[in-house]
């Protein structure tokens, strides 16, 4: 059966300090991991997708890695709006169109 | 572009009662879909569209029904809603579904009592 699971939970840090959020998955074959932010009381917002092992993508803080078995999203000295839940998603390739998402971490980071 | 849009914004419902969750979007994208967010267990996809006329099931379907009559819009229709459906739901939409840029609307917060 193919599972998402992000760790930790949740997250506090102090602004400027630096962590990663992981991302471990067990598919059959993957066609795409996607990774998105989600605000209180909000959709969530696209971010990355990764579609091989060793493939990386960076958005100003923001860096998400991908191995064959796990995806890590480093944030890189966060600021308080950097606080949100961050979502990771795969398509599988014998799932198409069909998305799993983890349960998300919650980061909160405080000046 | 107003992207992909929701309505109604908050509803409550008693138990057995039916409603339709409205979804649209107007930036002509095949791929359509509905999930559900509850505490602790992420977004679950309930059904998806890959064109209008085309509907699948995905991980939670049972006790909602979809129709895509157009591109444009893709209702949710809740049969005889029970407490077990008290949740967020979401629609997004994308291009054809293979994993480029997903959207998400803002989501209908359902209590059903």
């Amino acid at each position: 059966e193919d599972q998402v699971t992000q760790s930790p939970e949740a997250l506090r840090l102090q602004e400027g300090e630096s962590s990663s959020l992981n991302c471990s998955y067990t598919v059959s074959g993957l066609r795409g991991l996607f990774w998105y932010r989600q605000d209180p009381g909000k959709g969530p917002e696209f971010l990355f997708t990764l579609y091989s092992a060793g493939e990386e993508k960076e958005k100003e803080r923001l860096k998400a890695t991908l191995t064959k078995k796990e995806s890590f999203l480093h944030i890189t000295a966060p600021k308080p709006e950097d606080s949100a839940t961050y979502l990771c998603a795969v398509m599988t390739t014998d799932s198409w169109g069909k998305f799993q998402f983890g349960a998300g971490t919650q980061v909160v980071v405080t000046p | 572009n107003a992207g992909v849009t929701q309505t109604p914004k908050f509803q409550v419902l008693k138990t057995g009662q039916s409603m339709t969750l409205q979804c649209a979007q107007d930036m002509n994208h095949e791929y359509m879909s509905w999930y559900r967010q509850d505490p602790g267990m992420g977004l679950r996809l309930i059904h998806y569209s890959v064109g209008a006329g085309i509907t699948d099931q995905g991980e939670v379907p049972n006790g909602y029904n979809v129709s895509r009559s157009t591109t444009e819009d893709f209702p949710l229709r809740l049969l005889s809603a029970a407490p077990s459906q008290t949740s967020v739901y979401f629609c997004a939409s994308s291009k054809t579904g293979s994993g480029e840029t997903q959207y998400f609307g803002p989501g209908t917060r359902l209590l059903v009592l």
